[in-house]
């Protein structure tokens, strides 16, 4: 089945020890999205690429980087994390023919201690 | 500005019975989408259903259905004949349509709800 695929489901981290995210799809979407979300709150978008034209939130912090290396694969790395960046991290796309419609995966919930 | 509003932190319903879960939104675009997503406890973001603004008829999948009101810039859920598996958090959220490269969900703060046997 096509999906959107995050590895791995759970992460703990280090305060300050950097960390990476990945999320792969097999739905071969052009527009992959990083959101952030936590507890009890709306998810909230920190980046997206459209195709390999990345486009940053501006109140995204620059502790936030990203990678698309390829149409399958984005990466989310955190350079220094600290304590406020525990939350659910959930990967997203969407397709050209149907952009408005994005397709979750499970997500990554990162712990930092 | 942009906004969805969700009034109802928490609901709970009786299993088999229809709920109503509330959003309205407020935007100047003449061309827009609403979407709602249901959020199990385990995380995950399941796209349930989507709405066209200029959409003649309410959208509908399986036992969801959003009664979309333009005038009244509401776009109810509503889930028939509720199942245990149904218990989550639903998301509101709304994305421009000719947005080209602006990809940005506007979202709601979501409803809880709890089916109960």
């Amino acid at each position: 089945d096509a999906m959107v695929i995050q590895n791995p489901r759970y992460q703990v981290t280090q305060f300050g020890k950097p960390v990476t995210l990945s999320c792969s799809q097999t739905l071969n979407h052009n527009v992959m999205y990083w959101y952030q979300q936590k507890s009890s709150q709306a998810p909230k978008l920190l980046f997206h690429y459209y195709d390999k034209d990345f486009n940053n939130e501006a109140d995204t912090p620059d502790n936030f980087q990203s990678r698309r290396p390829n149409t399958s694969f984005c990466f989310l790395d955190i350079r220094s994390p600290g304590l406020g960046d525990a939350a659910m991290y959930l990967c997203a796309t969407s397709s050209r023919q149907a952009p408005y419609e994005q397709y979750f995966g499970p997500g990554t919930r990162l712990t930092v201690t | 500005a942009q906004k969805i509003t969700q009034t109802q932190p928490g609901m709970f319903v009786q299993e088999k019975e229809a709920v109503t879960l509330d959003c309205t939104y407020d935007t100047s675009d003449p061309s827009y989408g609403l979407f709602w997503y249901k959020q199990p406890s385990s995380g995950e973001m399941i796209f349930l259903i989507y709405q066209g603004s200029y959409d003649q008829q309410n959208a509908t999948e399986g036992r969801y259905s959003l009664n979309f009101q333009k005038a009244r810039k509401s776009a109810n859920l509503v889930i028939s004949a509720s199942q245990l598996g149904d218990s989550a958090m639903y998301f509101c959220a709304m994305s421009p349509q000719n947005a080209g490269n602006n990809r940005k969900l506007i979202w709601g703060l979501g409803t809880s709800l709890a089916v109960n046997p």
